[in-house]
C-alpha cells in the first residue's frame, strides 16, 4: 500500500538554526500539507501546496517558514532560524483529489 | 470557539467495555476523518465519512449531517485499543486542510 514517507524522525537543533523536513508524498497525488502539534497540544494546519506554489497558510505560517517540491517527489519543510516554540511534531499529508487521508509518520523537532 | 469539539478529553475503561467518543463540529464540511494517534506520535487514518456509517473490525464510525455531530466506537476493547482518538473535518471552504479536535484519549485496562 502507498504511503507518505517523512524524514528525519527526530531532529534536534540549537536556537537559531536552519532546519529542513523532508517528506516523499504518495507519488500521483495532487495536494501536499503540512501539519504541526505541540506537545499535548491538537494538530495544526500550517500549509498548502497544489500546483507548485502554496494555496493557502495560517497565521503560524510566518516568513520563517517555507516549502519547496524540488524535484517532482520530495516536498520539504524549511525552518529559517528556529525557536524554542517551533518544537513540535511536524506532520505531512497528501491527497490526489478526495478528502485528505494519508499522513507521514510525523518528524519530531527538539528545538534546545 | 473550537470548530471541531470532541468529549471526553480523557476516557478509561475496562478491557471489554463498549466505548463511545463523540464529536461535533460548527462549520461545514465535505468529509469527516477518524485517526488514530499513538504515545510514539505517527497519525493513523480509521475511517473517512461523507455520511452514514462505517464499520470496521471492532471499529464504527457514524455521523449524522444534520446535527453536525459524529461517533467512533469500539466494541470488546482491548488494551491495544489505548491511543488518542481524533476527530477531523473536512472545510467546504479553503484549501480543503483538515480542522482537528483535541483528540480523546483512551485507556483500556486488562
Amino acid at each position: 500500500e502507498p504511503e507518505v514517507t517523512q524524514t528525519p524522525s527526530h531532529q534536534v537543533t540549537q536556537m537559531g538554526q536552519e532546519v529542513i523536513l523532508r517528506c516523499v508524498p504518495i507519488s500521483n497525488h495532487l495536494y501536499f500539507y503540512w501539519y504541526r502539534q505541540i506537545l499535548g497540544q491538537k494538530v495544526e494546519f500550517l500549509v498548502s501546496f497544489y500546483n507548485n506554489e502554496i494555496s493557502e497558510k495560517s497565521e503560524i505560517f510566518d516568513d520563517q517558514f517555507s516549502v519547496e517540491r524540488p524535484d517532482g517527489s520530495n516536498f520539504t519543510l524549511k525552518i529559517r532560524s528556529t525557536k524554542l516554540e517551533d518544537s513540535a511534531m511536524y506532520f505531512c499529508a497528501s491527497r490526489l483529489g478526495g478528502p485528505t487521508g494519508f499522513f507521514g509518520p510525523g518528524t519530531r523537532l527538539t528545538v534546545l | 470557539k473550537n470548530e471541531v469539539e470532541q468529549s471526553p478529553q480523557n476516557l478509561t475503561a475496562q478491557e471489554g467495555e463498549f466505548i463511545t467518543i463523540n464529536c461535533s463540529y460548527s462549520v461545514g464540511i465535505s468529509a469527516l476523518h477518524w485517526l488514530q494517534q499513538h504515545p510514539g506520535g505517527g497519525i493513523v487514518s480509521l475511517f473517512m465519512l461523507s455520511s452514514g456509517k462505517k464499520k470496521h473490525g471492532r471499529l464504527i464510525a457514524t455521523k449524522n449531517i444534520q446535527e453536525k455531530h459524529s461517533s467512533l466506537h469500539i466494541t470488546a476493547s482491548h488494551p491495544r485499543d489505548s491511543a488518542v482518538y481524533i476527530c477531523a473535518v473536512d472545510r467546504i471552504q479553503g484549501a480543503q486542510k483538515l480542522v482537528f479536535g483535541q483528540g480523546t484519549r483512551l485507556t483500556i485496562n486488562p
